[in-house]
């Protein structure tokens, strides 16, 4: 089956405490994005890559880090997670050919710093 | 800045009714697209219709429709003979062909009653 996924899907952790969540599909995608959901805001991109080791920032990157090593791959990294990264995150990808290709979201992964 | 405005919060609709949602979006590209997200309770992210800007004719997808007014621009989502299952909020979102950031409005939650 085609899809996208993330773990954790829930996480509760405390101020400064490093974490990862992982993304991974099983689609060949070329492209992988990080969105986070807030309430009154709809979704905001974090970063984006377009392939292995080819990464940029979007709207929100301030406070997270990511990584393409591997083409299936798209880790989001909090390196000292505080309060305001409290949100729903989402992982995305899709085919790459065009910009206009559907992006296949995965489950969401719902972080709370405490 | 390209921005998406979903002017409704929130919408009540009884079943098998008629519901319209309203999207409108600020962009000096000519070249884009758009779509119609639905988040269920699940929190799961599906594609519900995209359009493309250059395309004349509304995308429907079964009992989804779209209103499409590029002058306006203006993208709206009509759900007809509405289900208990179409209960969820609907993001209205585009891309453009500078950008692989899909940009996101706020928005609407639907609930169906029966």
């Amino acid at each position: 089956e085609a899809q996208v996924t993330q773990n954790p899907r829930y996480l509760i952790t405390v101020t400064g405490k490093k974490l990862t969540v992982t993304c991974s599909q099983n689609m060949n995608h070329e492209y992988m994005s990080w969105y986070r959901q807030d309430p009154g805001l709809g979704l905001r991109q974090i970063y984006y890559s377009m392939n292995v080791e080819v990464t940029d920032k979007g709207d929100v990157p301030e406070g997270y880090k990511v990584s393409r090593k591997e083409k299936r791959n798209f880790p989001l990294i909090l390196e000292s997670p505080s309060p305001n990264q409290t949100s729903l995150y989402f992982c995305a990808s899709s085919s790459g050919d065009s910009y206009t290709d559907t992006q296949y979201f995965g489950p969401g992964t719902r972080l709370t710093v405490l | 800045a390209q921005t998406v405005t979903q002017s409704q919060p929130e919408m009540s609709v009884q079943e098998a009714e008629t519901v319209t949602l309203s999207c409108t979006y600020d962009t000096s590209e000519s070249n884009y697209y758009l779509f119609w997200y639905k988040q269920p309770p699940s929190r799961q992210m599906i594609l519900v219709i995209r359009q493309e800007a250059y395309k004349q004719q509304n995308a429907t997808e079964n009992r989804f429709s779209v209103n499409f007014q590029k002058a306006a621009k203006s993208f709206s989502l009509k759900i007809s003979d509405s289900q208990l299952g179409d209960t969820a909020m609907y993001f209205c979102a585009f891309i453009f062909a500078n950008d692989y950031k899909l940009s996101f409005g706020a928005g609407t939650t639907v609930t169906v009653r029966a």
